[in-house]
């Protein structure tokens, strides 16, 4: 089955400074890549997803690429603000259309 | 919509007892999943159902855990009996969905569960 992994599981940025966060999977039929944001005592939400027939997709200061090659994907955050701290949770839809989570980043965004 | 509605926000409880958690898709939502969050496993997939139907609860870790959901607005995660290694925060998730498992869902803001 799919096995999604993480990396780095902290991270910690200047204000303003770029942060990138890097998953790999394993099945190569995997086809949908979501990234969720998840807030201190709420649910995850989600902020930005790419589909295997896209190489990139940006909205505002988030942006997420996928090389299918390798079966990577990151999410990059540009000009980081306060409000961007949080636990960031990549996921794979497997072939059996499952969504596998990664184990999450907490990225800290240093004033 | 007022998004997904979990219910009770925070349980303690003494090992051995019945525990049930509840959850309230968004209307005109056909998927509902339960999650569990703790820091040693992450966020696990428990169950999902698709049309009030259970379609993969091999999340599910032990007898001890069932699901419900008998109608499209209302499904419940029932612990019976407790332990303390059931301690972790539960989600109720919910999506619009087609075949495929790959659309947008959308999280309660979960159960923090805490058995002594």
């Amino acid at each position: 089955g799919e096995n999604v992994e993480q990396h780095p599981s902290t991270l910690s940025v200047q204000e303003g400074d770029s942060a990138v966060i890097k998953c790999t999977y394993s099945d190569s039929a995997s086809n949908y890549f979501p990234w969720y944001k998840q807030e201190l005592g709420k649910g995850p939400q989600l902020i930005i997803d790419i589909r295997s027939n896209v190489g990139e997709k940006k909205d505002q200061r988030i942006a997420v690429t996928l090389n299918k090659t390798a079966k990577h994907f990151s999410l990059h955050i540009t000009e980081t603000q306060p409000e961007d701290s949080a636990v960031y949770f990549c996921a794979a839809a497997d072939s059996n259309y499952q969504l596998i989570w990664g184990a999450g980043t907490k990225l800290i965004i240093k004033p | 919509d007022a998004g997904v509605i979990q219910s009770p926000r925070h349980e303690v409880t003494e090992m051995g007892q019945e525990v049930t958690l509840r959850c309230k898709p968004i209307s005109g939502h056909n998927s509902l999943f339960w999650y569990r969050q703790t820091m040693m496993r992450g966020l696990e997939l428990l169950i999902y159902f698709n049309n009030n139907v259970p379609i993969d609860d091999s999340g599910m870790p032990e007898d001890r855990f069932s699901a419900k959901m008998p109608n499209a607005s209302f499904s419940t995660l029932k612990i019976q009996p407790s332990e303390p290694r059931d301690s972790a925060v539960y989600f109720c998730a919910s999506s619009r969905q087609g075949s495929a498992l790959n659309t947008e869902a959308f999280f309660g803001q979960g159960t923090r569960l805490t058995v002594v």
